[in-house]
């Protein structure tokens, strides 16, 4: 069936330093959905995405689909303390492993 | 964003005994509502998909019998773990989907124990 792999399982950075999660399914994706889940909390909604080679941007937060819609990313740039947390991808409802974001300050 | 409410937030219960957990959408009606589980520190697993009338469509490898999902209303969806074993403790956690967009809204999740 559909596997959405997530890597890397865990990231820790300093303060400041910049952080990339990475998606990749092993079928074309509708769509795919980024998701923030603070420790103890449940998962909240950041962004989806649905066009080919599409980008969007929040803040400090920039997301890409691939051109063949069977990847994606996340970019955290200068990371903050209210950062930490763990990103899932979800395409067409299956869920990443999630990358675990922890923040030296 | 839309608020997704769950109850009982947590449960402990004794093994073969039934629990029912509620997902209610407070502010808008949810043509969709799904189920996950979540063991430690991994992710979220879907359980079954199920739509407002209808049958719940369940993921390969969830039992229906086991897992008894009813979404009798356009706010409301419960889930019955059956006859409970200690395997079956986890987070469980619905989310809900409004009908022209595929974001989803999470409920807190329900923490089960089952002794």
């Amino acid at each position: 069936g559909q596997q959405v792999m997530q890597i890397p399982q865990y990231q820790h950075v300093q303060e400041g330093e910049d952080f990339t999660t990475y998606c990749n399914s092993s079928t074309t994706l509708s769509n795919i959905q980024w998701y923030k889940q603070r420790p103890g909390g449940h998962p909240v909604f950041l962004i989806q995405l649905v066009k080919s080679g599409e980008v969007k941007k929040q803040k400090r937060l920039t997301f890409q689909f691939g051109e063949a819609k069977k990847n994606s990313s996340l970019h955290i740039t200068a990371t903050q303390t209210t950062d930490v947390g763990t990103y899932f991808c979800a395409g067409d409802m299956r869920f990443g492993a999630g990358t675990r974001l922890t923040v030296k300050p | 964003g839309a608020v997704v409410s769950q109850h009982p937030s947590w449960v402990i219960c004794k093994s073969g005994t039934s629990v029912k957990i509620e997902c209610r959408s407070l502010d808008f009606q949810a043509t969709t509502m799904f189920w996950y589980r979540q063991f430690p520190k991994q992710s979220l697993m879907l359980m079954a998909t199920s739509n407002e009338g209808s049958k719940a469509t369940y993921e390969q490898g969830v039992e229906k019998d086991k897992f008894l999902i009813n979404h009798a209303s356009l706010t409301l969806s419960t889930l019955t773990v059956t006859s409970a074993h200690p395997e079956d403790s986890s987070f469980y956690i619905c989310s809900c989907g409004k009908s022209s967009y595929n974001e989803q809204f999470f409920g807190p999740g329900t923490r089960l124990t089952v002794l």
